[in-house]
């Protein structure tokens, strides 16, 4: 799987949009984008995924650029409760892909009043 | 909304000592993962494990533990003679399918401290 390079922190303030980035240079075309957070060490919680074109969903959007190699994961209106370490995590659909998901550092998102 | 759960919240026990962590995934889930995390660090994998057998594991996941579904609802993680370094937050997940098109769900977790 693809490696991704996430920035170690970001602040927000409640009530605007966080945009947090995620590169994947080495991403091939099968694949996904996956976002994951934590909530103060609790169970990551699943979020969003997409191939090439942007998707939406009740949480959050994810927009991925045109050659793939990086992609921005968009909460539209930040709340405190929003305050996690965010992932990006790239997963594939070849044989190799045993379902393991592989996390690294993320983004920790200070989202403040 | 179904979810993962994990039983105890958080274990204490002595260095040397067997520990059994137990998970009940989500109900149609046919694909269970363990994972820990110590604390500070990042989530790492340990075994995932699919029809009653192990589909793989990781060099963290040595001869000291093992996974075993005992019945049609619990996933259990047993660590056989526990050690300091053990010590970490163990996370349950389950995915209805397999790879890159099923998101796992996680369980709260289940602190375990080695004394």
């Amino acid at each position: 799987d693809a490696k991704t390079t996430q920035p170690p922190s970001m602040d927000c303030a409640e009530g605007r949009a966080a945009n947090l980035p995620c590169n994947h240079s080495t991403i091939s075309g099968n694949e996904y984008v996956y976002w994951y957070r934590q909530i103060h060490s609790q169970g990551p919680q699943y979020i969003i995924h997409g191939l090439k074109n942007n998707e939406t969903n009740e949480m959050a959007s994810l927009i991925i650029t045109e050659d793939r190699k990086s992609s921005t994961l968009i909460l539209p209106h930040a709340t405190l409760r929003d305050t996690a370490v965010y992932y990006c995590i790239v997963r594939g659909l070849g044989s190799s892909n045993t379902g393991k998901l592989i996390f690294g550092q993320g983004t920790t998102l200070q989202v403040k009043p | 909304e179904p979810e993962v759960t994990q039983t105890p919240s958080h274990q204490v026990t002595q260095m040397g000592q067997e520990v059994i962590l137990r998970c009940v995934p989500i109900s149609n889930h046919l694909y269970f993962y363990w994972y820990r995390q110590i604390l500070g660090q990042k989530v790492e994998f340990l075994v995932s494990f699919y029809n009653n057998e192990i589909s793989e594991k990781s060099e963290i996941f040595d001869d000291q533990f093992s996974v075993e579904r005992p019945d049609g609802s619990n996933f259990t993680l047993k660590i056989r003679s526990t050690k300091l370094e053990d010590s970490a937050m163990y996370f349950c997940a389950s995915s209805e399918g397999w790879g890159a098109l099923n998101e796992q769900f996680f369980g709260p977790g289940t602190r375990l401290t080695v004394l």
